[in-house]
């Protein structure tokens, strides 16, 4: 199992806004940054969001992201088709001295 | 734009090891900014770092996987490279190497295509 905790599926409608949590402990999430990322079938992970809440050039102002204690949270409004992918949450981990995964969740447009 | 290529085996049987290849283009290895990483991706444990290492040699490993692997530099080529040794089917997984931002962080923003490699005999 991962070590941060997401759940596995969202969905959302054309328009809605969908949100995705992640969870952790004091020596990941509680301690460090969390970063975001996208990933479509057959394709590598691409950043959306890195340290909590910054979004890279290129990506829309739609997806946003907030942390809080233990917990982060994705946000994506406005849903649209083509933000159908797969979801995964990251952060540093002290007692691992590594970065750890949240298991992805699969986002659905319905 | 720095692109990252993967390259190596498809299939490796049992308990051989696996050598795998990170070519770098558009950015130079030696960068001091940057470390240079693997990580796998499989539907049983998802995505998992396995190691990562710095131009200067420095190295950081999994604890789960520290036993298996080696990750390596060639300055002079620039491409750095993985050995995981001891394989079991549960090796079997899409690798990927990465560049992450710096010793710290979780923050990836460069990926190869990754490559798909079976234990298997």
């Amino acid at each position: 199992h991962s070590v941060l905790a997401q759940p596995p599926s969202a969905s959302g409608v054309p328009g809605q806004r969908v949100t995705i949590s992640c969870s952790g402990n004091n020596s990941n999430i509680g301690s460090n940054t969390v970063d975001w990322y996208q990933q479509f079938p057959g394709t590598a992970p691409k950043v959306l969001i890195y340290g909590n809440h910054q979004r890279p050039s290129g990506v829309p102002d739609r997806f946003s992201a907030s942390k809080s204690g233990t917990s982060a949270s994705l946000a994506i409004s406005g849903l649209q088709s083509e933000d159908e992918a797969d979801y995964y949450c990251a952060a540093w981990d002290d007692s691992l001295d590594g970065p750890v995964f949240g298991g992805g969740t699969k986002l659905t447009v319905l | 734009q720095v692109q990252l290529q993967e390259s190596g085996p498809g299939l490796v049987k049992p308990a051989e090891t696996l050598s795998l290849n990170c070519t770098v283009s558009g950015g130079s290895i030696r960068s001091s900014s940057y470390f240079w990483g693997w990580i796998r991706q499989s539907p049983q444990k998802g995505l998992e770092w396995i190691g990562s290492i710095h131009f200067s040699g420095t190295t950081y490993y999994n604890p789960s996987l520290k036993s298996r692997v080696t990750v390596s530099v060639d300055t002079d080529e620039n491409f750095f490279s993985l050995n995981l040794g001891s394989l079991t089917a549960a090796d079997t997984a899409v690798y990927y190497c990465a560049r992450p931002r710096r010793y710290g962080t979780s923050w990836i923003d460069s990926w190869g295509q990754g490559i798909m490699v079976t234990v298997s005999s």
